[in-house]
């Protein structure tokens, strides 16, 4: 198994502009989890999903941030425009039984 | 909603030693408590976790204990070695969302 496959490893990129990250989930888990991992606020949970459908996107900081499910083996978050602010590294996890099972190895996102 | 306070922030040990790590939470709701260890430039790798209705868990040379009266759950890695060195997280939940501690960075000198 490849575990959680996230991609852009690293993105720099300009204020303003959208960026997209990308999240495989393992096969057969059912829930998809995105984080967001910073100095100042440690490990916080953006939104996730179960079957497919957003359960909880209490944590997406605001309208700017936006994720999608569209299968069970493929999500995204974007974010639109991006501000310096959202520098962060982004994790997605997907579980079966409980939360938080796998983790990918994140996206570093820089936002200049 | 739930706050996960963890400590110490560093740790320092000589190879061999035992570390410890604790947590406290605020939701007597929570029911699930994982560990989490986490390597530069990697994502967090679940290695221990405890439900509950269980007072300990252990799995070679790492065990977790929890005191729901108390809100306490502790971390325990015995025979340190250098490659446990890393950060690890501790988390509560009730539901599918984690709330996570700061995180302790171990050092392990050989």
């Amino acid at each position: 198994d490849a575990g959680v496959i996230q991609s852009p490893r690293h993105e720099v990129t300009e204020m303003g502009q959208e960026v997209t990250l990308r999240c495989k989930p393992i096969s057969g888990h059912n829930s998809l989890f995105w984080y967001r991992q910073t100095m100042m606020r440690g490990l916080e949970l953006l939104i996730y999903f179960n079957n497919n459908v957003p359960i909880d996107d209490s944590g997406m900081p605001e309208d700017r941030f936006s994720a999608k499910m569209p299968n069970a083996s493929f999500s995204t978050l974007k974010i639109q425009p991006s501000e310096p602010r959202d520098s962060a590294v982004y994790f997605c996890a997907s579980s079966l039984a409980r939360p938080g099972d796998s983790f990918g190895s994140g996206t570093r996102l820089t936002v200049v | 909603g739930e706050n996960v306070e963890q400590h110490p922030s560093t740790l320092s040990v000589q190879e061999g030693d035992s570390a410890v790590i604790k947590c406290t939470y605020s939701d007597s709701a929570s029911n699930y408590f994982p560990w989490y260890k986490q390597e530069l430039g990697k994502g967090p790798q679940l290695i221990i976790d405890i439900r509950s209705n269980v007072g300990e868990k252990k799995d070679q040379r790492i065990a977790v204990t929890l005191n729901k009266t108390a809100k306490h759950f502790s971390l325990h890695i015995t025979e340190t070695q250098p490659e446990d060195s890393a950060v690890y997280f501790c988390a509560a939940s009730n539901t599918d969302k984690l709330i996570f501690g700061t995180g302790t960075r171990l050092q392990v000198f050989p």
